[in-house]
């Protein structure tokens, strides 16, 4: 079945690093990819989304493009902040699942001043 | 606009009770999906309602069954509870098949 796995965590990060987190997909057809973070004690916030192949997903300084050829939707940012320290999960909607949302396991993110 | 709404935040029941926790969606939305998140966990889909009726549904067992309401708010109820339902619980809304927006949760413990 579908399925999405992404790079353990914790990952730990000075302020103004570079980020990376890595997302690759197991999916038949052409599935829409979201990247959603949640911060401590809350729901989970849309962050971006792609939705076919090369489209390049981004919001608040975070990128993320779709690559068919390698089935990944990596996220990227070029200076993190602490602020930016939550946990960041990756999901995919297939094309014939209806709205079902399937997610990796999570990375949690901390960003150290 | 008020997002999704979950209700209660925190509840605390005893093995073989039953609960019900509820949402109500984001203005416009008429599809609610519910998941379950184990801790340590990505979220895990449980089902799906549209237009009061369940639409798709993931791999749970028949003790979760849910609920939804003319003005499209939700109920999911587990029956029976187990150490193991212990997780929280989060609503989505969405317009149709489209961004589906979650709620803040409801944190269930069973002892």
């Amino acid at each position: 079945g579908d399925s999405v796995t992404q790079m353990e965590g914790p990952v730990t990060l000075s302020e103004e690093a570079f980020l990376t987190i890595n997302c690759t997909y197991t999916a038949t057809g052409y599935p829409s990819l979201f990247w959603y973070v949640q911060y401590p004690g809350e729901g989970l916030q849309l962050l971006l989304k792609a939705t076919k192949a090369d489209d390049k997903g981004s919001n608040k300084g975070f990128e993320a493009t779709y690559r068919k050829e390698t089935t990944s939707f990596h996220l990227e940012k070029g200076s993190v902040q602490v602020s930016d320290s939550a946990v960041y999960f990756c999901a995919l909607r297939s094309y014939n699942q209806g709205g079902k949302l399937i997610f990796g396991q999570g990375t949690e993110l901390s960003v150290k001043p | 606009d008020a997002g999704v709404t979950q209700s209660p935040t925190h509840l605390i029941k005893t093995r073989g009770q039953q609960v019900t926790l509820r949402c109500s969606p984001k203005s416009g939305h008429d599809t609610v999906s519910w998941y379950q998140q184990a801790l340590g966990q990505g979220p895990q889909f449980i089902f799906q309602y549209y237009e009061e009726e369940e639409r798709q549904r993931g791999n749970f067992p028949d003790r979760f069954s849910g609920h939804q309401f003319p003005n499209y708010s939700s109920e999911l109820n587990v029956n029976a509870l187990w150490l193991g339902d212990s997780a929280l619980y989060l609503c989505a809304s969405s317009p149709g098949q489209d961004e589906q927006y979650f709620g803040p949760g409801t944190r269930l413990t069973v002892t």
